[in-house]
């Protein structure tokens, strides 16, 4: 079985201060990794995404995630947030084989 | 390219009604997914199609709730005898198919899901 833990579930931070949210996973094979957004108001948007090569990612507005493989975490970064940046944030699992679903973060929000 | 839209939007019903959602894909995208999403918690996988077959079902997809994809295009959630178990935001999902390694047709984008209250 695969899940994913998020545990922040709320984060305050002050405008232009930098952000990681961490997020962990469990599943014994190769994954995709995802981050979705949840603007107030607004539909979950792709943050950003790991399929395979860099670790790193970037992606829209600032931010990047690092996978670490050996500590089975995709945690998102941004050196300096802002306001409109207020938001729900989820990652997402997919094994790479043979399961088509999404298994979902309980979320954080910011 | 319009995005994923999904019908009504918003919907309150008395408990023991039935109700349908409605999901309309990013055009040509051929699988199609519904999740279910409740307060605090991420969304929940229910089932998903590719073209107009239903490759899997959640167990959390109980008998009193059926989805179709008739023509492989939009696809319908119909939730029978509702309970107020069943209040939530229920999210609609496409994706291209594609080999493992192609991540633009591996990756799932999301409609405005539409917000079932159950009274």
């Amino acid at each position: 079985a695969q899940s994913v833990s998020q545990h922040n579930h709320h984060v305050i931070l002050s405008e232009a201060a930098s952000l990681e949210l961490g997020c962990n996973y469990s599943y014994g094979g190769t994954v995709n990794l995802f981050w979705y957004v949840q603007y107030p108001g607004q539909h979950l948007q792709l943050l950003l995404k790991y399929f395979s090569g860099d670790p790193l990612v970037k992606g829209i507005k600032g931010f990047e995630a690092e996978f670490i493989k050996s500590k089975f975490s995709f945690n998102l970064r941004k050196p300096s947030v802002q306001w409109s940046d207020t938001a729900e944030y989820f990652c997402a699992l997919k094994p790479n084989f043979g399961n088509e679903k999404l298994t979902f973060g309980t979320g954080t929000r910011l | 390219d319009t995005g994923v839209s999904q019908d009504p939007r918003h919907k309150i019903t008395k408990r023991g009604q039935n109700v349908t959602f409605r999901c309309d894909p990013i055009s040509e995208h051929n699988r199609l997914y519904w999740y279910r999403q409740t307060l605090g918690q991420g969304p929940e996988f229910l089932t998903y199609f590719q073209n107009e077959a239903q490759l899997e079902k959640s167990r959390l997809l109980s008998d009193r709730f059926s989805a179709e994809r008739p023509k492989g295009s939009f696809s319908t959630l119909e939730i029978q005898r509702t309970e107020q178990g069943d209040s939530a935001m229920y999210l609609c999902a496409s994706s291209l198919v594609g080999g493992w390694r192609n991540e633009e047709k591996n990756t799932q984008y999301f409609g405005p899901g539409t917000r079932l209250t159950v009274l």
